[in-house]
């Protein structure tokens, strides 16, 4: 399995610009994570889903944060309007249900939004 | 709720010297433990973890972790560094049932090596 697969691993954007990242996760996996981190703040859980369903979003920052699980293989997270304080390296991690497993990485998208 | 304290956010070390790396959770069910280390520019990557059974968990890289329950702790060492060391380390809690799956991370510890 190629791993946990972010897209892009770099984007720029303009304040008030629509981000989207996208993520696919280790086939067979059921959990999926999506993380952010920055100096400031470290590593943040923003949304977790569960067999495709979000579980807990209690870490989306704002409204303009939204994320979606429409299949086993794909999920994105969507920020609109960005702002500058978006920018951050978001990460997407995925692992079994069980927990008894440990999350694997994607490589991060690094967000700058000007 | 689970919670993850992990007490240095940087760690100064000279190579080849020993170090350890502390992390203490709260929880009021049983846990699984894992300690990732995170190299510059890349994701995060699993150390060792701790499930149940021994103690004393042994990981990649020759770091080694011993889960405390009494204490709530379970620190991270490696008895002699290497350059190439040089990264953080979080420290993760998640629930010891199969009921949920999220994953608490510390707010990580900055290792650096001196030659």
């Amino acid at each position: 399995d190629a791993g946990v697969i972010q897209s892009p691993r770099h984007e720029v954007t303009e304040m008030g610009q629509e981000v989207t990242l996208r993520c696919k996760p280790i086939s067979g996996h059921n959990s999926l994570f999506w993380y952010r981190q920055t100096m400031m703040r470290g590593l943040e859980l923003l949304i977790y889903f569960n067999n495709n369903v979000p579980i807990d979003d209690s870490g989306m920052p704002e409204d303009r944060f939204s994320a979606k699980m429409p299949n086993a293989s794909f999920s994105t997270l969507k920020i609109q309007p960005s702002e500058p304080r978006d920018s951050a390296v978001y990460f997407c991690a995925s692992t079994h249900l069980t927990g008894n497993t440990e999350a694997f990485f994607g490589q991060g998208t690094r967000l700058t939004v000007v | 709720a689970q919670s993850v304290t992990q007490l240095d956010s940087q760690v100064p070390v000279f190579e080849e010297a020993p170090v350890e790396l502390r992390c203490n959770y709260s929880s009021s069910v049983s846990v699984y433990l894992f300690w990732y280390v995170q190299y510059p520019n890349q994701g995060l990557q699993l150390l060792l973890k701790y499930l149940s059974g021994s103690t004393l968990v042994k990981g990649i890289n020759g770091f080694e972790a011993e889960f405390n329950k009494s204490q709530t702790s379970f620190h991270l060492r490696k008895p002699s560094v290497h350059i190439s060391d040089t990264a953080e380390y979080f420290c993760a809690v998640t629930p010891g049932d199969s009921s949920a799956s999220k994953i608490i991370f510390g707010s990580g510890t900055r290792l650096s090596i001196r030659p």
